[in-house]
């Protein structure tokens, strides 16, 4: 079984620029979760969907963060524009019906510069 | 307000040893807790979990306590292997009121030493 795919793996961008990840989520599963993964810190719930809609975004920046999963499968998270404190690890999870058991993909690492 | 606290960044075990993870949480709708294991610059990966039905449960080398009264869990590994060197997170949800979110501790290193 294929994991959570991530792309890029690493990103590096000035201040004020846009920048979008890509995650693939498991096959067949229906929930996907984005973290950001701050140093020295643990993963913090950025936006949950379920197949194509929004669970929770109650903690996701709406002024420069967007997220989308249009199909079901596929999701994007964009930030525009960004900030010094984005900088961190923006990690993908899916979930099956083994409800609580959550799959991470490897991560994005972004730097602000 | 951190709702689940690994009080310790880090931690040093010769092998064969055992090692102790703690964790505490404070949100006591939390019902279901789940450790997870990270090597630098790949993902978290699941490693063994509990329901608050339980206080024990174990996975070979790896098992998991739960004090529900003190809200207090932790993992233990018997024995330790150098290849358990990595940084473990705490994580709770609160299944039973539907949520399958995560949240995490900020994580204890571990080093195991040969």
């Amino acid at each position: 079984e294929a994991g959570v795919a991530q792309s890029p793996r690493y990103k590096i961008i000035e201040k004020r620029q846009s920048v979008a990840f890509w995650c693939n989520p498991i096959s067949g599963h229906a929930t996907l979760y984005w973290y950001q993964q701050i140093l020295g810190q643990g993963p913090k719930l950025l936006i949950q969907f379920q197949n194509n809609g929004v669970v929770d975004d109650s903690q996701l920046p709406k002024d420069r963060f967007s997220a989308e999963r249009l199909k079901g499968v596929d999701s994007t998270l964009k930030i525009q524009p960004a900030k010094l404190e984005d900088s961190a690890v923006y990690l993908c999870a899916s979930m099956g019906t083994n409800y609580n058991e959550q799959f991470f993909g490897p991560g994005t690492r972004l730097t602000v510069l | 307000d951190q709702q689940v606290k690994q009080n310790s960044p880090s931690l040093s075990v010769q092998e064969g040893r055992i090692s102790i993870l703690n964790c505490d949480y404070t949100n006591s709708m939390f019902d279901y807790f789940l450790w997870y294991k990270k090597y630098p610059a790949e993902g978290p990966t699941f490693l063994i979990s509990i329901s608050s039905i339980k206080d024990k449960n174990e996975d070979g080398r790896f098992t998991v306590f739960l004090n529900k009264s003190a809200k207090h869990l932790s993992l233990h590994i018997v024995p330790s292997q150098p290849g358990d060197s990595a940084v473990y997170f705490c994580a709770a949800s609160a299944a039973g009121a539907g949520s399958y979110q995560l949240t995490f501790g900020k994580g204890t290193k571990l080093s195991v030493i040969p």
